[in-house]
């Protein structure tokens, strides 16, 4: 999982309640990406980070939030959990240089009821 | 914007025989093309991609070819095993930030 880790792995929370995951990397790199992942729709990008408190938003930011304070850490905030937003967030790092692949984290179930 | 579809939604195959799955793009600036299989309860894990100046890429039983006046790519698996039973992603990007993915393709290979 090229160094990715997110926590927690599963979640069950209540319509209402925020909600933060955290996307955890330790090889330094600099663009940090967070998806969503939806039956019917494949992947959907929410937000995402080219660098300490430079982030930008995705396809699908509506609800969501993100910070980066360190090079290493990008949270993903749901101020308040709406039951649309279960889902399966997965975290992504983009390596340097020329290359534009990305690779993804193991993910974090988020159930909200 | 961008828009990936892909198909067939399931394919399912006799081990041995090849396995084909379609993607079509509707940017004809997007220049980059990967595909992922995913496993169950694991993130998605790139296979191999394609950029645009090139028409064919393999790697073992695995192929990418992308037709860009067609604005089309597949991916070619010959030879199936059944550990190549998964669900597969196409994506294209014009930029290295946004990925847009297809909606997957569940394989399954029968022994």
């Amino acid at each position: 999982d090229a160094g990715i880790t997110q926590s927690p792995r599963h979640k069950v929370t209540e319509t209402g309640t925020p909600v933060t995951l955290r996307c955890h990397q330790t090889e330094n790199h600099r663009y940090m990406y967070w998806y969503r992942q939806d039956p019917g729709h494949g992947l959907r990008l929410i937000h995402y980070s080219y660098g300490v408190k430079d982030t930008d938003k995705g396809e699908v930011s509506d609800g969501y939030s993100v910070s980066r304070s360190k090079t290493e850490d990008f949270l993903l905030t749901l101020e308040s959990a709406t039951s649309s937003q279960t889902s399966v967030y997965f975290c992504a790092i983009r390596l340097a240089g020329a290359t534009d692949t990305q690779y993804f984290g193991p993910g974090t179930r988020l159930t909200v009821l | 914007g961008e828009n990936v579809e892909q198909h067939p939604s399931t394919l399912s195959v006799q081990e041995g025989d090849s396995a084909v799955i379609k993607c079509t793009y509707s940017d004809s600036a997007s220049n980059y093309f990967p595909w992922y299989k995913q496993e169950l309860g694991k993130g998605p894990q790139l296979i191999i991609d394609i950029r645009s100046n090139v028409g064919e890429k393999k790697d073992q039983r695995i192929a990418v070819t992308l037709n860009k006046t067609a604005k089309h790519f597949s991916l070619h698996i010959t030879e199936t095993q059944p550990e190549d039973s998964a669900v597969y992603f196409c994506a294209a990007s014009k930029s290295t930030d946004k990925l847009i993915f297809g909606t997957g393709t569940r394989l399954q290979v029968f022994p």
